[in-house]
């Protein structure tokens, strides 16, 4: 157990729908970030949040959007779901952010996995 | 920006023999460059990461790394591998986010 939960662990939906995924970080950790694995483009960064606030942006679709929770857990939320959507989502979390000093490793939790029909 | 490349998708490797997962980086200033590891169905776990200092870093299961600047190269080493090393090895380089390399799976076969 690497101390970062992901909520749910698969989710079979259909295209269309909205669906969020929420992740509680390892205790101390701050920082929050999310990524998307597919088979065809391996490992993209999505964003990253740090303390409740926005950090960095990635390649993140205009349909989802993602926050972190004065708890400091977060939500990744996609809707008008397509096919292509379909992946595993990867929530780490680290102390610090990566754009500060140090060399930040990052955390990951076991991933959601999004099946859209 | 930082990027990191990893030139080989598959690796194939007889357990026993040593291994070799390359990793080239593209960055600006000094890397932090790291190694991580994901097994089936688990994310992604640290095995290793060079901030400065001396060129070969250790880390996790016997796993270690050198870092050549002239090359900008930062490949993964394993004198002796296992079968129980097969899994997907990721090349990650710290940016304002951690950008990572597409991933090589290695196999080693007993």
């Amino acid at each position: 157990d690497s101390g970062v939960t992901q909520t749910p662990k698969h989710l079979i939906t259909a295209t269309g729908q909205r669906v969020t995924l929420r992740c509680s970080p390892r205790s101390g950790d701050l920082s929050v970030y999310w990524y998307q694995q597919s088979l065809d483009q391996g490992l993209q960064f999505l964003i990253q949040y740090y303390n409740g606030e926005e950090r960095a942006k990635g390649n993140i679709l205009e349909r989802f959007s993602a926050q972190q929770f004065p708890d400091l857990h977060s939500e990744l939320n996609l809707s008008s779901l397509e096919l292509g959507d379909s992946a595993l989502y990867f929530c780490a979390s680290s102390v610090r952010w990566t754009g500060s000093s140090g060399a930040n490793v990052l955390t990951f939790g076991a991933g959601s996995r999004l099946t859209v029909l | 920006a930082q990027s990191v490349a990893q030139p080989e998708d598959q690796v194939n490797v007889a357990e026993g023999n040593p291994l070799t997962v390359k990793c080239t980086y593209s960055v600006s200033g000094n890397p932090y460059l790291f190694w991580y590891v994901q097994y089936p169905n688990r994310g992604l776990q640290f095995l290793l990461k060079y901030i400065t200092g001396d060129n070969l870093v250790k880390g996790s299961y016997g796993f270690e790394a050198e870092f050549n600047k002239s090359q900008t190269s930062f490949h993964l080493k394993k004198p002796s591998a296992l079968v129980s090393d097969s899994a997907l090895y990721f090349c990650a380089v710290r940016d304002n986010d951690m950008r990572f390399g597409a991933g090589t799976r290695l196999t080693v076969k007993p």
